[in-house]
């Protein structure tokens, strides 16, 4: 079975500055894919970026980008020029690339990361 | 386009008793997932439907069950409810149920059980 594990519960940072979130991931499989995912006070789960392990290069979506190191199953956020907007948990999760009974729509997250942005 | 809408958004309900949760997905969209997510055990996968089928389920008792209609809106059940059952019930859709698609997400349903 495969787990995510975030390590830092809180991460502070003050507006425009960069902060980085870590994640790291257990599985045997070498496909699949992995998410970042912000959850507001308003509760709706948005996702911040996608990156399939068969990539080598690192996703980026405007001021959010990834550091995938596959070797290490690590999968770190940096955001960038951080917002007030920011502010919010922040969940990594694993998607299996297996096509099949008993991987479809399953998601395994972590614990998240709560965000506070300072202004 | 409207997003994943899930009713109600809130729910108390007293040990014993049952409670079905509504889910309709983005249109277009085929497949439905499930999780709770609660402090002490964070998010936790239920179960995926698509073209009205279970696919996949998580470890939860036979208490918890789901259905999804032809139109792709999806509903979970919970029967004899217990303390524990309190938590935030999210739903998911994606095009598909192929590993690519990714999930949008609706709002939850914040059930407590009292």
């Amino acid at each position: 079975a495969q787990t995510v594990t975030q390590s830092q519960p809180e991460m502070s940072v003050q507006e425009a500055e960069t902060v980085t979130l870590s994640c790291t991931y257990d599985t045997s499989e070498s496909d699949y894919y992995l998410f970042w995912y912000k959850q507001p006070p308003s509760r709706q789960m948005i996702l911040v970026i996608r990156q399939e392990a068969y990539k080598q290069q690192n996703a980026t979506e405007n001021r959010f980008s990834v550091n995938f190191q596959k070797a290490a199953k690590s999968f770190s956020l940096k955001i960038s020029d951080s917002q007030l907007g920011d502010a919010a948990m922040y969940f990594c999760a694993y998607r299996s690339a297996r096509v099949g009974i008993g991987s479809w729509g399953k998601l395994q997250f972590g614990a998240g990361t709560q965000v506070v942005v300072t202004p | 386009k409207a997003g994943v809408t899930q009713t109600p958004r809130y729910l108390i309900k007293t040990r014993g008793q049952q409670v079905t949760l509504s889910c309709s997905p983005i249109s277009g969209h085929r497949s439905v997932s499930w999780y709770q997510q609660t402090p002490g055990q964070g998010l936790q996968f239920l179960f995926e439907y698509f073209s009205e089928t279970q696919r996949n389920k998580g470890n939860f008792p036979g208490r918890f069950s789901g259905r999804q209609f032809s139109n792709s809106r999806s509903e979970m059940n919970v029967s004899t409810l217990e303390l524990g059952d309190s938590a935030l019930y999210l739903c998911a859709s994606s095009l598909a149920p192929d590993t690519s698609s990714p999930l949008h997400f609706g709002n939850g349903t914040r059930l407590t059980v009292t």
